[in-house]
């Protein structure tokens, strides 16, 4: 199944403002998708990334909030925007791979 | 797409059989269930998915029911290491094939 590398493993940031994630792939995949995990809680999907075209996002996130990139196969980004305390969180990405999904180990993210 | 619900938590003594339960009543004919596991501080990982038969490997057996309504995870054997939260997911059909949504899942303390 795929690795995948996350970039920052975790970050203190001042809110008002905004951090992105990296999320590289050992193999080319199709699809990526970002989750957050907020504190205590399950994973929520955020947005399904899709090299060329605009990211799908799920109901309650937004591309201002969640601007997304994927430039190529192995790679993509999600910036989390004008941050707010409620936006602490691990965020994590996934690809398919294997008999499931292989998630990355994520960014935890505290907004102070 | 399907929901989950799992108990919120259980215990089980070390060297004895783990049985998670998840029930799923509004799965589809051709949606699959997924089951993840959560380690603190790491991305889900990937435990067993099955369709209709009951499906085993190395790390766990999954029962589904007849009627699909419910499944059970089982670890045969757990060990301290196994304690975890344990997600029941029910991969969407159609457009959303691709994408996973989590449940709420089920904390598995194992005891010496």
């Amino acid at each position: 199944s795929a690795v995948i590398s996350q970039k920052p493993s975790r970050d203190i940031c001042q809110r008002g403002t905004s951090l992105t994630i990296q999320c590289q792939v050992d193999s080319q995949v199709t699809m990526m998708f970002w989750y957050r995990q907020q504190p205590g809680q399950s994973l929520t999907l955020i947005a399904t990334a899709n090299q060329g075209s605009e990211a799908t996002y799920e109901s309650g996130f937004v591309i201002d909030k969640f601007p997304i990139s994927r430039p190529n196969l192995t790679f993509s980004t999600l910036t989390v925007s004008n941050m707010s305390p409620e936006d602490s969180s691990i965020y994590l990405c996934s690809v398919r791979g294997g008999d499931g999904y292989t998630f990355g180990s994520g960014t935890r993210l505290t907004v102070v | 797409d399907a929901k989950t619900t799992q108990p919120p938590s259980m215990d089980c003594a070390e060297g004895r059989a783990a049985n998670l339960p998840c029930n799923h009543s509004t799965i589809s004919g051709n949606e699959y269930v997924y089951w993840y596991r959560q380690i603190h501080s790491q991305g889900p990982q990937y435990i067993i998915h099955g369709l209709k038969n009951n499906e085993t490997n190395e790390m766990a057996s999954l029962i589904i029911t007849e009627d699909r309504k419910s499944s059970t995870l089982i670890l045969p054997h757990a060990t301290l290491r196994d304690t975890a939260v344990y997600y029941c997911i029910v991969r969407g059909a159609g457009d959303n094939f691709n994408k996973f949504y989590f449940g709420s899942g089920t904390k598995l303390n194992v005891k010496p």
